[in-house]
């Protein structure tokens, strides 16, 4: 059974940190793993998706990486701003399954 | 482009009440639907997903269920709520036959159940 882990569960940081979010997985065989951002009280925005056969995807100041042999996955926020905070979530979806399987966020703080 | 709607965006009902949370999705055809659940202080648990009219595909026993009378358009009810239904629910689709695809999500509805 897949579980995804993120680390850590809060972050508060100022503004201009260079930031890493760690996603963890359990079960490598996965098709992808999607990150996304949640604001309060709002739906999930996708950020980024990395299919099993990459190792990294980039958009802006957001870099995703992908390891799938030791389980694991980055969210690399450069250049930190307080419009940044959020809950990001990264979820995978493992081979032979239409369900995304999610972790249960890290609460990102960025303060001026 | 595409586009999901979700209505109503806030609810406030009654135990033992019934529920209606509609979602659609625009410009794409035969999407894959699901429905999530956030409760508080916990991670989004799937609900029901479906991969066409009609079809419709259960992850967890409750008192909730789906219907999707129309390519697009996705219903979560309920015949009467439980205190234990409170929490933000999430309508998300992704192109079908897709297993790479990106998953999009509505802005949600919030149910609070007095």
């Amino acid at each position: 059974k897949q579980e995804v882990t993120q680390i850590p569960a809060a972050l508060s940081v100022p503004e201009g940190e260079n930031l890493v979010l760690n996603c963890s997985f359990t079960d490598s065989a996965i098709y992808n793993l999607q990150w996304f951002r949640q604001d309060p009280g709002k739906g999930l925005t996708s950020l980024l998706l990395i299919q099993s056969s990459q190792r990294e995807q980039t958009s802006g100041r957001l870099n995703a990486s992908l390891d799938k042999s030791s389980g694991r996955s980055t969210l690399y926020i450069a250049a930190s701003q307080p419009g940044d905070s959020a809950t990001y979530l990264c979820a995978v979806r493992s081979y032979n399954t239409d369900k995304l399987i999610f972790g249960t966020g890290t609460r990102l703080q960025v303060f001026p | 482009s595409q586009t999901i709607h979700q209505w109503p965006a806030t609810l406030v009902q009654p135990v033992g009440s019934p529920l209606s949370l509609e979602c659609t999705v625009e410009g794409t055809s035969n999407p894959n639907l699901y429905w999530y659940r956030q409760a508080a202080g916990r991670g989004l648990q799937l609900l029901f997903y479906s991969v066409g009219i009609g079809q419709i595909s259960s992850e967890v026993p409750q008192n909730l269920s789906a219907s999707r009378p129309q390519d697009r358009q996705f219903i979560l009810s309920s015949k009467k709520l439980l205190l234990s239904d409170s929490g933000f629910y999430l309508c998300a689709w992704r192109a079908p036959d897709r297993h790479t695809g990106e998953l999009f999500f509505g802005e949600g509805s919030r149910l609070t159940v007095l």
